[in-house]
């Protein structure tokens, strides 16, 4: 699994657009990049994943330059119910070379204040 | 389509006692990871199961073992419990059949053990 570089906590407004990066400098060649969404005590929830250019489903976008070396996920006009720790993960978690190794690292803490 | 189900939600256990989770997957998911969730450590990867074979393991003792069914459903066993086996046991299932699929998470056990 590739290593992932995530901002630990961002603070936003409702309604607001909130951008949110991930740094993978050494994205493999058939990596993709999936990003998930976490309540307290629940688990994960899959947001969008993407291999190149841009994605974009109900809930949010995923833009992911030509190089790869990063991605962003932006959320549209947030709400309260927004604020999630929220992950970033590059490849298979599947993959067993990955064997004992945290597979989410600390993601980043999404704020939403009224 | 139904979720991931975990059951139980809460389960409280004493020390040296074993336990047993167990997780339904989305249907025609035939891949069932397990997870061990911690503050202190993050999202633990313990193993994976795809057409009732282990596919994959993390670095957990012995004490932590699993298995899945012919229906993909699987159970996961801990036995002679410790007090840091206290934390968030996920499942997440996926179609597994090549990678980068998206997992999708239950909403855990919470396990205590006193």
């Amino acid at each position: 699994l590739a290593k992932t570089t995530q901002p630990i906590s961002m603070d936003s407004y409702e309604g607001q657009e909130v951008n949110i990066t991930c740094s993978h400098n050494n994205i493999a060649t058939n990596d993709y990049i999936t990003w998930y969404q976490q309540f307290p005590s629940q688990g994960p929830r899959f947001i969008i994943q993407g291999y190149k250019t841009k994605v974009t489903n109900e809930v949010a976008s995923l833009f992911i330059p030509a190089d790869r070396k990063s991605s962003t996920l932006s959320l549209p006009r947030v709400s309260l119910s927004d604020t999630a720790v929220y992950y970033c993960l590059v490849g298979d978690m599947l993959d067993n070379t990955n064997a004992g190794k945290s597979t989410f690292g600390d993601g980043t803490t999404l704020t939403v204040k009224p | 389509k139904a979720g991931v189900t975990q059951t139980p939600r809460y389960l409280i256990k004493t020390r040296g006692q074993q336990v047993t989770l167990s997780c339904s997957p989305i249907s025609g998911h035939r891949s069932v990871s397990w997870y061990q969730q911690t503050p202190g450590q993050g999202l633990q990867f313990l193993f994976e199961y795809f057409s009732e074979t282990q596919r994959n393991k993390g670095n957990f003792p012995g004490r932590f073992s699993g298995r899945q069914f012919s229906n993909s459903r699987s159970e996961m066993n801990v036995s002679t419990l410790e007090l840091g086996d206290s934390a968030l046991y996920l499942c997440a299932s996926s179609r597994g059949a090549m990678g980068n699929s998206p997992l999708h998470f239950g909403n855990g056990t919470r396990l205590t053990v006193t």
